[in-house]
């Protein structure tokens, strides 16, 4: 146990639907990141935030969008979905500099199927 | 896009065995990971090895790095049916960068 939730665990919506993710982070962990792990594949760094602002962002299109409260937990918000979003997404809490041993802590996930 | 390259791709063994994973990666790294997936989950923190380290050891992991060669390896010693799961390897570029991993090595351990 990472000490990461997110939830749902499970989720099916539709091609255009919109779709909310959360994630409550590791006590202490100011930074919290979201990757989306398509079957087979790694996971793929969507984007990072840092005390509620955006720290870096992988190559996905706007319709994902994030949040991060003062609390630290965070949302995904993907608009519009479309089929090929369907996958694992999972978040990882950490102290800024990765903390002592640079890991990432990963909750269980969210598998997201888009009809 | 990936920027490391897990081989092989599956790996079956008898429980007892040693389980070797190799992973290869692109550019200058400050740190490289080593993560286990069970069945689709989220993924476990296994080991770090810094860019300036050759060798590390954690219970019965052993990993490696060659910076020359852009290139890391994980030894699974005296594997148990637990150990059944994904493998993957991830770099870290500054230390404040996002993760980039592989596709992950498939390991089953045949009791």
């Amino acid at each position: 146990e990472t000490g990461v939730t997110q939830s749902p665990t499970h989720l099916i919506k539709t091609r255009g639907q919109q779709v909310t993710l959360r994630c409550s982070s590791q006590s202490g962990h100011n930074t919290v990141s979201w990757y989306q792990q398509a079957l087979g594949q790694g996971p793929q760094f969507i984007f990072q935030y840092y005390r509620e602002e955006e720290n870096g962002r992988g190559n996905f299109p706007p319709r994902f969008s994030g949040l991060q409260f003062p609390n630290y937990s965070s949302e995904l918000n993907v608009n519009a979905l479309e089929l090929d979003d369907s996958a694992l997404y999972l978040c990882a809490s950490s102290e800024l500099a990765g903390g002592p041993e640079g890991e990432q802590f990963f909750g269980p996930g969210t598998r997201l199927t888009v009809l | 896009s990936q920027q490391g390259e897990e081989d092989p791709q599956a790996l079956s063994i008898q429980e007892g065995e040693n389980a070797t994973m190799n992973c290869s990666y692109k550019t200058s790294i400050n740190n490289l990971q080593w993560y286990r997936q069970n069945s689709g989950r989220g993924l476990v923190h296994l080991i770090l090895i810094r860019s300036n380290e050759r060798e590390k050891h954690s219970g019965r992991l052993r990993v490696t790095l060659d910076t020359s060669k852009k290139s890391s390896s994980l030894l699974i010693t005296a594997s148990r049916a637990a150990d059944t799961a994904s493998y993957f390897c991830a770099t870290d570029a500054t230390g404040n960068t996002p993760l980039v991993f592989g596709k992950g090595t498939r390991l089953s351990v045949i009791a």
